[in-house]
């Protein structure tokens, strides 16, 4: 079975600090994604990640990095929180080059407030 | 419009029964489609991929319609647990970064 684990579950953090979220795969996924959840607004991609060093923006990558050092680690950085970034952080992995034909698999989720 | 819809719902239906939910994309050259479940507070988990032909999991029944671009998810025999928010997955593109999620669609299924 996948197992896509998150370094946390819940989070608190205050306005203009620095914040990482870590994220680890353990089935050799190439592709790994960041995305947040805020009510009504769904799922928004925020980064992806095809390979080592590789990344690619997605849809609201405004006030974050990632960093993909290792295959099987993607983190999140928030570089200034601010209280917009309050929300669910999910994790997800795919395996297979570039292309999304494989379903995700998701991390247990990090629920992040920034105060 | 958006690029993956959905009923927001909430559906509320007695145990039982039969529900169905659909859901439509805009982008006719989408290669692949997922439904999701999503309890309260938790992480979304694959019920399903969704085959051109069709496909059939226990209760869960999913299907594709390519020419009207919408895929529909049935449950029949609806149980207590199936209570969830269920979101549809669409890859719009040859990139992963191109997976779109609906909103979701809420079901409560009362005793």
């Amino acid at each position: 079975d996948v197992k896509v684990t998150q370094s946390s579950r819940y989070l608190v953090k205050r306005t203009g600090e620095k914040v990482f979220l870590e994220c680890v795969q353990d089935m050799d996924h190439e592709n790994m994604f960041w995305y947040r959840q805020d009510p009504g607004l769904g799922l928004r991609l925020i980064y992806f990640s095809y390979d080592v060093k590789m990344k690619e923006k997605g849809d609201i990558p405004e006030g974050y990095s990632v960093s993909r050092e290792k295959k099987e680690r993607f983190s999140l950085i928030l570089e200034s929180a601010s209280t917009n970034q309050t929300s669910m952080y999910l994790c997800a992995s795919n395996p297979g080059g570039g292309d999304g034909n494989q379903p995700q698999h998701f991390g247990d989720g990090t629920r992040l407030s920034i105060l | 419009r958006k690029e993956v819809e959905q009923d927001p719902g909430p559906f509320n239906v007695p145990e039982g029964a039969t529900v169905a939910f659909n859901c439509t994309y805009s982008n006719s050259a989408s290669q692949s489609f997922f439904w999701y479940r999503q309890d309260c507070r938790k992480e979304p988990k694959l019920l399903m991929s969704v085959y051109s032909s069709g496909n059939e999991d226990g209760r869960f029944t999913a299907q594709l319609n390519r020419a009207s671009q919408y895929i529909s998810l049935l449950i029949r025999d609806s149980k207590l647990s199936d209570s969830a928010t269920y979101l549809c997955v669409v890859n719009m593109g040859s990139s992963a970064s191109k997976i779109i999620f609906g909103s979701g669609t809420r079901l409560s299924i009362r005793p």
